[in-house]
Formats: structure tokens, C-alpha cells, sequence
């Protein structure tokens, strides 16, 4: 079985500071990770993927993710945040055939000035 | 350009009715997905399905039921809907290929059962 933790259902940073958001991930076999955003009132779209290939994986709009084994983790990081990064964000994992996606419960990223 | 799209998009019905909600892609993907989400429970694996005639139960398929009769559509039915069944809808897609592929989801169905 294959599960999703994400630390922190709401997180706050100011303009222009980092964000770094949480996931770490239980799978028997190497996982396939994922995180979604999601802004209000839409589905949901694909920032990022990680698929065995580079540990360290760039994504749209300035965020990157780092794989990290030992650490059973795929934290989200933007170097500098900006007003319009306020949405919903979802990390999942996937173990290969079918694409089945598991979901963490999401991190709700607020953006002050 | 390829798409996928959910109607109705808001849907009021009253407990015990039966509700369809549509879902439909012109990606020509095999592997289509439905999820419900909640609040505090992120989204969840109601059915899916990867191909024609074929359909499978998720995490919390319980109520709900697919079909699959062409590649484009997957419409879930809520047999009788129950006020727990309140939630927002969404459809996914992705392709049949070798694990790692993304899905594509459409922009849900915000469903009221009062």
C-alpha cells in the first residue's frame, strides 16, 4: 500500500520569502511522486513530477522538488513567493501500472504582503 | 485542443435520487479516474477504469457506480444519493502507458444532496 503524508494544512509566507512545502510518501516499491495545485473553484493541474530520473525536478511557475530516498521525502519549493501562488497544493505517489494516484490531504499556501 | 470537461457543473438534488455526472475527453486516453474531495481528506479514488467495458472499484466506491461504453466517457451514478454524498467531483484521465504518466483532470462538479 502506498500513502501520502503532508505536513502543515495551511502555511503562510510573506512576498517574495521561500516556500517550502511538505510530502512524505510510504511505498513498498519506488514510487512515482507528484504534486498538483489547485486554485479555487478549478480542477486540478500537474506542477511537477518525479519518475526515477533526476532527483531534483523543476516544475512551472519557479517551483522544483527534491527526491529524497533516505529521507522517504518530496518536499515543494519556490525561492520566492508571489501573491499569485496562493491556491491548494497536493502531493500524490503512484506505483506504476494504471496510473492510480494517492492523494495527501493538501496544504492550503497563503501569500501575504 | 484535447480536453476534459464535467457536467453539470453545480447539482442540487434531494436524498434518495439517483444523479449522473458526466464527465467526457477528447485526449483519447485508455485510464479514466473519479474522486470526490472533502475537506481533511483530500481527493479520493471513487472508481476508474482503463479501457472500454472496463471498470474497478476505488477506496470509497460505496453508493457510487461507473460504466464504460466508448473511450470518451465515464459518467458516475449515485444509485441514491445520501446527504454524505455532498462533496466536489472531479474526473481525471491519463494514458494507458508505463507508470508515471500524469492525469489530466477536468474542473469538477460541485454536488449539494440535501
Amino acid at each position: 500500500a502506498q500513502s501520502v503524508t503532508q505536513l502543515g494544512s495551511h502555511v503562510s509566507v510573506s512576498e517574495g520569502a521561500l516556500v517550502l512545502l511538505r510530502c512524505n510518501y510510504s511505498s513498498s516499491v519506488p514510487p512515482y511522486l507528484f504534486w498538483y495545485v489547485q486554485y479555487p473553484n478549478q480542477g486540478l493541474q500537474l506542477l511537477l513530477k518525479y519518475t526515477s530520473a533526476a532527483t531534483l525536478v523543476k516544475g512551472i511557475n519557479g517551483f522544483e522538488a527534491e527526491f529524497k530516498k533516505s529521507e522517504t521525502s518530496f518536499h515543494l519549493t519556490k525561492p520566492s513567493a508571489h501573491m499569485s501562488d496562493a491556491a491548494e497544493y497536493f502531493c500524490a505517489v503512484s506505483t506504476g501500472g494504471g496510473n492510480k494516484l494517492t492523494f495527501g490531504t493538501g496544504t492550503q499556501l497563503k501569500v501575504e504582503l | 485542443d484535447a480536453e476534459i470537461t464535467q457536467s453539470p457543473r453545480h447539482k442540487i438534488t434531494e436524498t434518495g435520487r439517483q444523479v449522473t455526472l458526466a464527465c467526457h475527453q477528447t485526449w483519447n486516453h485508455n485510464n479514466m479516474f473519479w474522486y470526490r474531495q472533502d475537506l481533511g481528506h483530500g481527493l479520493r479514488l471513487i472508481h476508474y477504469s482503463y479501457g472500454v467495458q472496463d471498470t474497478n472499484k476505488g477506496e470509497v466506491s460505496d453508493g457510487y457506480s461507473v460504466s464504460r461504453s466508448n473511450t470518451e466517457d465515464l459518467p458516475l451514478t449515485l444509485e441514491s444519493a445520501a446527504s454524505s454524498q455532498t462533496s466536489v467531483y472531479f474526473c481525471a484521465s491519463s494514458p494507458a502507458l508505463a507508470g508515471g504518466n500524469e492525469q489530466y483532470f477536468g474542473p469538477g462538479t460541485r454536488l449539494t444532496v440535501t
